[in-house]
């Protein structure tokens, strides 16, 4: 089955710097990776997906890329906010094959100020 | 996302005893999933369904059973529970292949003695 490793696993950044993430995945059959993001106490809430047939995209100040050949995909944040601090996972499904989500273990970032 | 709701919230129980979380929604998608979630481990696939008529395990299925009584619910059983079952337990809904974002519910932190 699909694995996705994510790394780091803890993140610490001044506000206004940069921050990225980065997620490998195993089966070369995925097609769809989501990023979530998990306030503390809180359910995770979809803050940007890519498809397989896009390398890029970018939302306001938050942007996924992939990489299919290295099969690993980014989530890139910039001018950081104390608001951004929460936990990021990556994810990676085949789209329409039981849109199962496989996650990795998730970033602790936290945005000081 | 209120359309997705889970009861209980919270629960504390003692080994051995039977556990059932419910899960409604609201949305009309079709695809409903239990995740459990523990720290450093990312959220992971119990069960899922397709439909009413279609269950599926999902990677950590062992001490576990589902009910999908109709297309807005989706229970999950501890038939008898163990400490080891002490995590945050998370439904999520989803309808690809128009909607492939799974949504998920506000969680219930289940204690076991």
């Amino acid at each position: 089955g699909e694995n996705v490793e994510q790394h780091p696993s803890t993140l610490s950044v001044q506000e206004g710097d940069s921050a990225v993430i980065k997620c490998t995945y195993s089966d070369s059959a995925s097609n769809y990776f989501p990023w979530y993001k998990q306030e503390l106490g809180k359910r995770p809430q979809l803050i940007i997906d890519i498809r397989s047939n896009v390398g890029e995209k970018k939302d306001q100040r938050i942007a996924v890329t992939l990489n299919k050949t290295a099969k690993h995909f980014s989530l890139h944040i910039t001018e950081t906010q104390p608001e951004d601090s929460a936990v990021y996972f990556c994810a990676a499904s085949i789209s329409g094959g039981g849109n199962k989500l496989t996650f990795g273990t998730g970033t602790q970032l936290k945005v000081e100020l | 996302d209120a359309d997705v709701t889970q009861t209980p919230r919270n629960r504390i129980t003692k080994t051995g005893k039977r556990i059932m979380l419910e899960c409604s929604q609201t949305k009309g998608h079709d695809r409903m999933y239990w995740y459990r979630q523990d720290p450093g481990l990312g959220l992971r696939l119990i069960y899922y369904s397709f439909d009413v008529k279609d269950i599926n395990k999902g990677e950590i299925s062992d001490g576990y059973s589902v009910s999908r009584q109709a297309q807005a619910k989706f229970s999950l059983s501890l038939e008898s529970a163990i400490p080891n079952q002490t995590a945050l337990y998370f439904c999520a809904t989803s309808d690809p292949p128009l909607v492939d974002e799974q949504f998920f519910g506000p969680g219930t932190r289940l204690t076991v003695l």
